[in-house]
């Protein structure tokens, strides 16, 4: 079944540890997204790609880095992590950028910070 | 800039009851409208969209919203609730500029049986 996958599910990391959360698509879709989800937040964006090689900082963009260097994956890095980065990450992506199109959801990766 | 602003973060309502979520908009320039569904540990999945076609849009699942400009609105109905839809539920804005979706706050829609 086509769609997007993230990895890992779930993750307890220590504070100060670098972790990557992968995400990958198969609907060969430009545009990619990752979006935190806090509770009484709601999603807020932190990095986003228009095209393979090229990426824009969202909404709360510290603390993360994002890299595309080709179509399929947009992995998502915290280079030292910290526990208010404890939340629910979920990658997105649409067709294009910058149009009508929705997005479409992976399942999201729960990451608790010590 | 874009936002979206969802009245009540827990609506609460009677199996086969009218179901009423609000959102309200604020876009610069024409939106494009959309309401997701999220059950719990799972992804977020479409419900409906507004890309300037009808105002009134139906979706998946029974669930229909009006796009209203003059009130900057785009509310989410269903006539008759039933257990099944007990979920988190998000309005969303984008235009032909943004980057993403602008996600408004999440309703926690209640069935009570």
């Amino acid at each position: 079944i086509a769609g997007i996958t993230q990895a890992p599910t779930s993750q307890i990391l220590a504070a100060g540890r670098r972790m990557t959360l992968r995400c990958t698509q198969d609907m060969r879709h430009n545009a990619m997204y990752w979006y935190r989800q806090d509770l009484g937040l709601g999603l807020r964006l932190i990095h986003y790609s228009n095209t393979a090689g090229t990426t824009g900082k969202g909404e709360v963009p510290d603390g993360y880095s994002v890299s595309r260097a080709n179509t399929d994956d947009f992995p998502l890095t915290l280079a030292s992590a910290v526990p208010s980065q404890t939340s629910v990450y979920f990658c997105a992506s649409r067709r294009l950028a910058a149009t009508t199109g929705e997005l479409f959801f992976g399942e999201g990766s729960r990451l608790t910070v010590l | 800039a874009q936002s979206v602003t969802q009245l009540g973060s827990h609506v609460s309502v009677s199996e086969g009851a009218l179901v009423l979520l609000r959102c309200n908009y604020s876009s610069s320039v024409p939106p494009y409208l959309f309401w997701y569904v999220q059950y719990p540990n799972q992804g977020l999945q479409l419900l409906l969209k507004y890309t300037s076609a009808a105002t009134l849009v139906k979706g998946i699942n029974g669930f229909e919203a009006e796009f209203k400009k003059s009130e900057t609105s785009f509310h989410l109905t269903k006539p008759s609730a039933h257990m099944s839809d007990a979920a988190e539920y998000f309005c969303a804005v984008s235009d032909s500029r943004a980057d993403g979706l602008t996600f408004g706050k999440g309703t926690h829609l209640i069935i009570q049986p």
